[in-house]
């Protein structure tokens, strides 16, 4: 089975500074990895994603993450928050055998102060 | 705009009425899948076609819930006997096949059931 936890169910931070949102993962084979964000009324809107390769992983609007096989983690980071970054992010995880399917942990939403 | 789009966007239901829903995906994806998603929680995934083969069923996936994609293009999914616990955001996503490489899902806005 797969699965993906968020530990954090809100994040704050000032704008400006550096974020980061946490995600650890379980899954059977080689992990492929994704990150998502949620505005109101919205669909889930696709931020990055790693396959294999460099750990490090850029994406849309200036977002990164970092994936660590050792600890099974792919925390998503931005160095410089914006108020407009505000909203819900979504870690997903499949497997490179099996189930084709996204498993998704429950979310944590970013909230960035001015 | 090309994206995923689903129909309608809202639907109020009554208790044990059937409801269903429609998804179109980018034209060119021909993998569709459904997910729901309830407050506070992730998306939780329900089915899977490529083309018009259902390849894939979760268990949440009830004798209640039937999707078909009869032509590989536009999918629907029917919930019949609706029941409260159905109340949901149902979102439709797709993704194009690649050889060797993995495309990631693409999201539609999704359609908010409200069973009362």
């Amino acid at each position: 089975a797969q699965s993906v936890a968020q530990p954090e169910d809100q994040v704050n931070v000032a704008e400006g500074n550096p974020l980061t949102v946490k995600c650890t993962y379980s899954v059977s084979g080689n992990p492929y990895l994704f990150w998502y964000v949620q505005y109101p009324n919205r669909g889930l809107q696709f931020l990055l994603k790693y396959i294999t390769g460099d750990n490090l992983v850029k994406g849309s609007y200036g977002f990164e993450a970092e994936f660590n096989k050792s600890q099974t983690s792919f925390h998503l980071k931005k160095p410089s928050a914006l108020v407009s970054d505000s909203a819900l992010y979504f870690c997903a995880v499949r497997g490179d055998t099996g189930r084709r399917a996204l498993t998704f942990g429950s979310g944590t939403r970013l909230q960035v102060q001015p | 705009d090309t994206g995923v789009s689903q129909d309608p966007r809202h639907k109020i239901t009554k208790r044990g009425q059937n409801v269903t829903f429609r998804c179109d995906p980018i034209s060119e994806h021909n993998r569709l899948y459904w997910y729901r998603q309830t407050l506070g929680q992730g998306p939780e995934f329900l089915t899977y076609f490529q083309n018009e083969a259902q390849l894939e069923k979760s268990r949440l996936l009830s004798d209640r819930f039937s999707a078909e994609r009869p032509k590989g293009s536009f999918s629907t999914l029917e919930i019949q006997r609706t029941e409260q616990g159905d109340s949901a955001m149902y979102l439709c996503a797709s993704s194009y096949p690649s050889q060797g490489l993995l495309y990631e899902q693409y999201f539609g806005p999704g359609t908010r059931l409200t069973v009362t």
